[in-house]
């Protein structure tokens, strides 16, 4: 089945460190990827949406500068976390689909970001 | 607009029982519906999903679920509850063909499944 890899699975720093995250589609090409976040014991949250080549979507109170989104490729997508701080602590999943309206999102292992 | 509500945060069945988790969705468009399922510290797996084809559908794992829209409901069922399956368990709908935002999921609060020997 489709297999979506995220980069790094846990990652742990300082205040003001910016932080970057690697979503890839390693069988298919990724036309859309999308990013979520998860607070614990919550749902997913819908960050962007990103499409190759073109610039990310934001939902409604996403700031676009905190959380810089690049999809360069069909196969790779970026989120870049910016002068991180505590409250950006939380569980960042990544998820491909490969375009068609039926396809279902696959979904990457997510990665674990913590801000001391 | 759409949303997702899954009735019971916490389900808890025996081995061997039948589980129920209940899923009601509202959308304004005809929806895709789908069916993950998330372990501890990991990202999502698809179950299962209704993209306007068959109202029953099989998933992996012996999971199924009924498609009902006079009900709006998607409720996910298993006829027996193996150790494995504790986990939490994500309802999420879609727009489908038509929708402004199709594509974009959005997902219910979650059900943790409890499976007890």
């Amino acid at each position: 089945g489709a297999v979506v890899s995220q980069h790094p699975s846990r990652v742990i720093c300082k205040s003001g460190t910016s932080v970057k995250i690697e979503c890839r589609s390693l069988d298919f090409q990724a036309t859309t990827m999308f990013w979520y976040r998860q607070f614990p014991k919550q749902s997913l949250m819908l960050m962007a949406t990103s499409n190759e080549g073109s610039k990310a979507t934001y939902e409604q109170g996403v700031e676009k500068d905190k959380f810089l989104i690049n999809h360069a490729s069909l196969t790779l997508s970026t989120l870049t976390v910016t002068s991180a701080h505590p409250e950006d602590s939380s569980f960042y999943i990544c998820s491909a689909s490969h375009g068609q309206t039926n396809q279902p999102q696959h979904f990457g292992d997510g990665t674990r970001l913590s801000i001391l | 607009a759409q949303s997702v509500t899954q009735l019971g945060s916490h389900v808890s069945v025996s081995e061997g029982a039948l589980v129920l988790l209940r899923c009601n969705y509202s959308s304004s468009v005809p929806p895709y519906l789908f069916w993950y399922v998330q372990y501890p510290n990991q990202g999502l797996q698809l179950l299962l999903k209704y993209t306007s084809a068959a109202t029953l559908v099989k998933g992996i794992n012996g999971f199924e679920a009924e498609f009902k829209k006079s009900e709006t409901s998607f409720h996910l069922t298993k006829p027996s509850a193996h150790m494995s399956d504790a986990a939490e368990y994500f309802c999420a709908v879609s727009e489908g063909p038509g929708g402004t935002s199709y594509g974009k999921l959005t997902f219910g609060q979650g059900t943790i499944l409890t499976v007890h020997p």
